[in-house]
């Protein structure tokens, strides 16, 4: 596609209950990254993908936090048991390469309640 | 470990006026630079890619620089206009923090008519 797609584009999820957020990157992209980004803040880095390896996952808040890119392409983020903390904008970008620029999707609004 | 900081935090000038939004980080080791334009509930649109080889990159009417020994980066508007009205956010990679990007908290820009 024209651009990185994410859905859905809002989720409120309660309390424990386990979400999934999908990021369509650019086709071609190799570079796949996760960000979540809290009210009035900057985007926080959570996992970087290049095709379907994971290659660094530090960013991950808790072991509550997975994410998958198992074909290169599609990636998905999964989180279990959501708590209230996790309330956030989740951001997915993708980049021809890793020093290339980023194109950002428009991120999935979570509100846990 | 690297910190961004962005100063100021909100700015407000009339239409037509030039100005600086400034970015500093504290890792001098640093592989490249971006500035990405947020518009309120909307992903990041990336404007400026400076690497660490470069000194400046220009776009229109904007400009942005890069002092990895002082560790600062400024972003330049020319004739301010009401479309610019926006959180500007400045975003390092640095060749320590793995593939990691970080970003400050963001600017907030209002261009008054």
């Amino acid at each position: 596609g024209a651009g990185v797609s994410q859905s859905p584009r809002y989720k409120v999820a309660k309390r424990g209950q386990d979400v999934a957020l999908r990021c369509d990157p650019i086709s071609g992209h190799v570079s796949l990254f996760w960000y979540q980004q809290a009210l009035g803040q900057g985007p926080e880095f959570l996992t970087y993908f290049q095709n379907e390896a994971q290659l660094d996952k530090s960013g991950l808040p808790s072991d509550r936090f997975f994410a998958e890119r198992p074909e290169g392409s599609v990636s998905t983020l999964k989180i279990q048991r959501t708590q209230q903390e996790d309330s956030a904008v989740y951001l997915c970008a993708s980049s021809l390469e890793v020093n290339y620029g980023y194109t950002f999707g428009s991120g999935t609004r979570l509100t846990v309640v | 470990k690297q910190e961004v900081t962005q100063i100021p935090a909100a700015l407000s000038v009339p239409e037509g006026e030039n100005l600086v939004l400034n970015c500093s980080f504290t890792d001098s080791a640093i592989y490249n630079l971006q500035w990405f334009r947020q518009d309120p509930g909307k992903g990041l649109t990336s404007l400026l890619l400076i690497q660490s080889s470069q000194r400046e990159q220009t776009s229109g009417r904007l400009n942005a620089s890069l002092d990895k020994s002082s560790g600062r980066s400024t972003l330049y508007i020319a004739a301010s206009q009401p479309g610019d009205s926006a959180t500007y956010l400045c975003a390092g990679r640095g060749l320590t923090g793995g593939f990691k990007t970080i970003f400050g908290a963001g600017t907030r820009l209002f261009v008054k008519a």
